[in-house]
C-alpha cells in the first residue's frame, strides 16, 4: 500500500526567504505525485503534479518540486516566500485502482507560517 | 467553467442523526470521489463513483454510503452519527474515470459538526 510522509508538521519562514517542504513516499510502481495547498476553511488547490518525464516540475504561484526516485522524495520549493503563502501544504501520491478510478493518499500536512 | 460545488458548506447535527451531503462535479467530469479530513486521521479516502456505480471504497464503516446520479452529481450519507464523524468532507471530481491517471479537482468541502 502507498504511503506519504511529511516530516515537518510546522515550518516558519520569513517573508522573502526560500522554502523547502519535504515529502517522502512509498509506492510500488511509478508514482503519480502531487502537492496541494489548503487555506483555512477551504478545499484543496493543486500546486503541481508529477506523472513522468522531467523530474523538476513547475507549478502555480512560483512553486516547483523535484522528483528523486532514488530517495523516494518529492520536495516542494519556492525561492522567495510571500505572506500569502501561509497555509497548510499536503503531499499526495495517486494510485490507479484495480476497479478503475484513482485514489489519493495524503501526507499529514505541513503548516507554513510566514513572518513579516 | 464552474468548479466543484458542495452543499451545504456547514452543518451541525446531533449524535444518532443522519446527514446527506451533496457534490456537483465540474461539467463533463464523470468520476467523483469523497474524502474525510480530521485533525487526528488527516485526509482519508471514502469512496469513488463513476457512471452511477461505486467503484472503490475506503476503510470506513457501513454507516458511510453514497450514490451518484445520471448527471454525475453525487451525495454521501452518514447514518447514526457519532462524535468522531465531525470532519471536513471533501468532494473531488476528475474528467475521465478509466485509463490514464487524471487529476482530481476539489470542492470547498462541507464542515460537519456532530454534537
Amino acid at each position: 500500500a502507498q504511503s506519504v510522509t511529511q516530516p515537518d508538521i510546522h515550518i516558519t519562514v520569513s517573508e522573502g526567504a526560500s522554502l523547502e517542504l519535504r515529502c517522502n513516499y512509498s509506492y510500488g510502481a511509478t508514482p503519480y505525485l502531487f502537492w496541494y495547498v489548503q487555506s483555512p476553511g477551504q478545499g484543496l488547490q493543486l500546486l503541481l503534479k508529477y506523472f513522468s518525464g522531467d523530474t523538476l516540475v513547475q507549478g502555480i504561484k512560483g512553486f516547483e518540486a523535484e522528483f528523486k526516485r532514488s530517495q523516494s522524495s518529492f520536495n516542494l520549493r519556492k525561492p522567495s516566500v510571500h505572506w500569502s503563502d501561509a497555509a497548510e501544504y499536503f503531499c499526495a501520491v495517486g494510485a490507479r485502482l484495480t476497479g478503475g478510478g484513482n485514489k489519493l493518499t495524503f501526507g499529514t500536512g505541513t503548516q507554513l507560517k510566514v513572518e513579516l | 467553467k464552474a468548479g466543484v460545488t458542495q452543499t451545504p458548506r456547514y452543518l451541525i447535527k446531533t449524535r444518532g442523526q443522519q446527514v446527506t451531503l451533496s457534490c456537483s462535479p465540474i461539467s463533463g467530469h464523470r468520476s467523483v470521489s469523497w474524502y474525510q479530513q480530521t485533525p487526528g486521521q488527516g485526509l482519508q479516502f471514502l469512496f469513488e463513483y463513476f457512471s452511477e456505480t461505486q467503484r472503490n471504497k475506503g476503510n470506513f464503516p457501513g454507516r458511510f454510503s453514497g450514490r451518484q446520479f445520471s448527471n454525475s452529481r453525487s451525495e454521501m450519507n452518514v447514518s447514526t452519527l457519532e462524535l468522531g464523524d465531525s470532519a471536513l468532507y471533501l468532494c473531488a471530481s476528475s474528467l475521465i474515470g478509466t485509463g490514464t491517471y487524471n487529476e482530481q479537482f476539489f470542492g470547498p468541502g462541507t464542515r460537519l459538526t456532530v454534537l
